[in-house]
């Protein structure tokens, strides 16, 4: 079946660690995107990538990293430097010439 | 810059009833519009779409009309059910220079379908 996983679906980090989640799509789709949903709120965009080893900044991206080396993969890391990094995120994607995109299940992150 | 605003929620309905969740947003040219529902627990489902004035999108009993004289993509559905509860979001695509693909959304419209 194509679609996109995300994992893990629940991740618990303490403060001042870094935590990766993970993105993969076989979806052959293009372009790649994290977002952040906070409670009652919308969802903001974190990074998002076009091609292989480009990517921008999204609203928020301070406290976030990101990296695209293979077209079906868009790892995200929340650094330290994030101070308030509970929330759940959401990766998504989409191909070069539609701008509908489709959504993986999300990861849901709690700071300890 | 672009913006969605949706109505307040929480929208609580009985089975059967109408719904209508209003959706206006702000955006220069002329974006595409899309709903999204949220089941708890999951990401986003593409609901419907519509990419120009006047498009009518339409998916599982739910309609939207993208207005542009009054920038509006108003969701409705005639006949709720309890498996519709879910939140509900408004969002626009304005893909013109480096902003390709980035959705704008609104803050979620929560619906609870009671039997």
């Amino acid at each position: 079946d194509g679609g996109i996983t995300q994992s893990p679906k629940y991740l618990f980090r303490k403060e001042g660690q870094n935590v990766t989640l993970s993105c993969e799509q076989n979806l052959n789709h293009d372009a790649m995107y994290w977002y952040r949903q906070d409670p009652g709120q919308g969802l903001r965009l974190i990074y998002y990538s076009q091609i292989v080893n480009d990517f921008q900044k999204g609203d928020i991206a301070e406290g976030y990293s990101v990296s695209r080396e293979k077209k079906e993969s868009f790892p995200l890391t929340v650094t330290s430097a994030q101070k308030n990094p509970t929330a759940f995120y959401l990766c998504a994607s989409s191909i070069a010439t539609s701008d509908t995109q489709y959504f993986g299940p999300g990861t849901r992150l709690t700071v300890l | 810059g672009d913006s969605v605003t949706q109505m307040e929620g929480p929208v609580t309905l009985s089975e059967e009833a109408f719904l209508t969740i209003n959706c206006t947003y702000t955006a220069t040219g002329y974006p595409s519009l899309f709903w999204y529902v949220q089941y708890p627990g999951e990401g986003l489902q593409l609901l419907l779409k519509a990419t120009k004035a006047d498009d009518k999108g339409s998916n599982k009993g739910f309609e939207a009309t993208y207005r542009k004289e009054t920038t509006s993509f108003h969701l409705e559905k005639g006949s709720v059910q309890v498996s519709d509860s879910a939140v509900y979001f408004c969002a626009l695509s304005n893909a013109g220079g480096t902003s390709y693909g980035k959705l704008t959304f609104g803050q979620g419209t929560i619906l609870t379908v009671h039997p």
